[in-house]
């Protein structure tokens, strides 16, 4: 079955660029969406089709998409954006989730 | 403002059944694919069923099929998920998405946006 892999942890400093990898098989030939969620939240998406912001979602978040890595970028981090990120893509017909990304600003 | 209400959850012993709701509004909830995404407690997101809009499609994770059932109510603008057979692996936050999937040229994409606040299932004895 299709894997998507994501880093367990990624720490930033405020105002500094986070990147948040999503591995997985020829993902490129794929779209990824990433999904932010804070404690005790729904997830929310925030990037969709590898680049595109959902409306509501600050310019600081971006996408990226090529060979088998799926990024997602937030620049000038917030003390705000500290959360769980989850990459998505679908393979065949099914739904497959990367495993999470807890981001901490400090 | 567009809203997912889910409701139904709840604590139900190992083998037994539970159905659960999805309340839409706020937007033309018949012109949608909807989907659920569960949420073990302290893990990641695992998508469990979606259905085609005038519910002549379904689709099911391996772990659901033949015990959930995924069905709607356009009339109602409710979706729901019939849960059969509860295992205690069944345990998670289930949340209800509008669904943005679409299939071309033998693949699938899509995204879900927005999601509800979830409800918890409990399998337990």
């Amino acid at each position: 079955s299709y894997e998507l892999t994501q880093p367990p942890s990624v720490s930033v400093s405020p105002g500094q660029t986070a990147s948040i990898t999503c591995s997985g098989d020829k993902l490129g030939d794929k779209y990824a969406c990433w999904y932010q969620q804070k404690p005790g939240q729904s997830p929310v998406l925030v990037i969709y089709q590898d680049t595109k912001r959902p409306s509501g979602i600050p310019e600081r978040f971006s996408g990226s998409n090529s060979g088998n890595t799926a990024t997602l970028t937030i620049s000038g981090t917030q003390a705000m954006d500290e959360a769980d990120y989850f990459c998505q893509a679908w393979d065949s017909s099914t739904v497959v989730f990367g495993g999470g990304t807890k981001l901490t600003v400090l | 403002e567009v809203q997912l209400v889910e409701s139904g959850g709840g604590l139900v012993q190992p083998g037994g059944s539970l159905r659960l709701s999805c309340a839409a509004s706020g937007f033309t909830f018949s012109t949608y694919w909807m989907t659920w995404v569960r949420q073990a407690p302290g893990k990641g997101l695992e998508w469990v069923a979606n259905i085609k809009q005038d519910g002549s499609e379904k689709y099911y994770v391996d772990s659901v099929k033949g015990r959930f059932t995924i069905s709607r109510d356009n009339a109602k603008n409710s979706l729901y998920l019939q849960m059969n057979s509860l295992r205690a692996e069944d345990t998670a936050v289930y949340y209800c998405a509008t669904d943005w999937g679409y299939c071309s040229g033998g693949s699938c994409y899509g995204w879900f946006d927005p999601w509800g606040q979830g409800t918890l299932v409990t399998v337990s004895s």
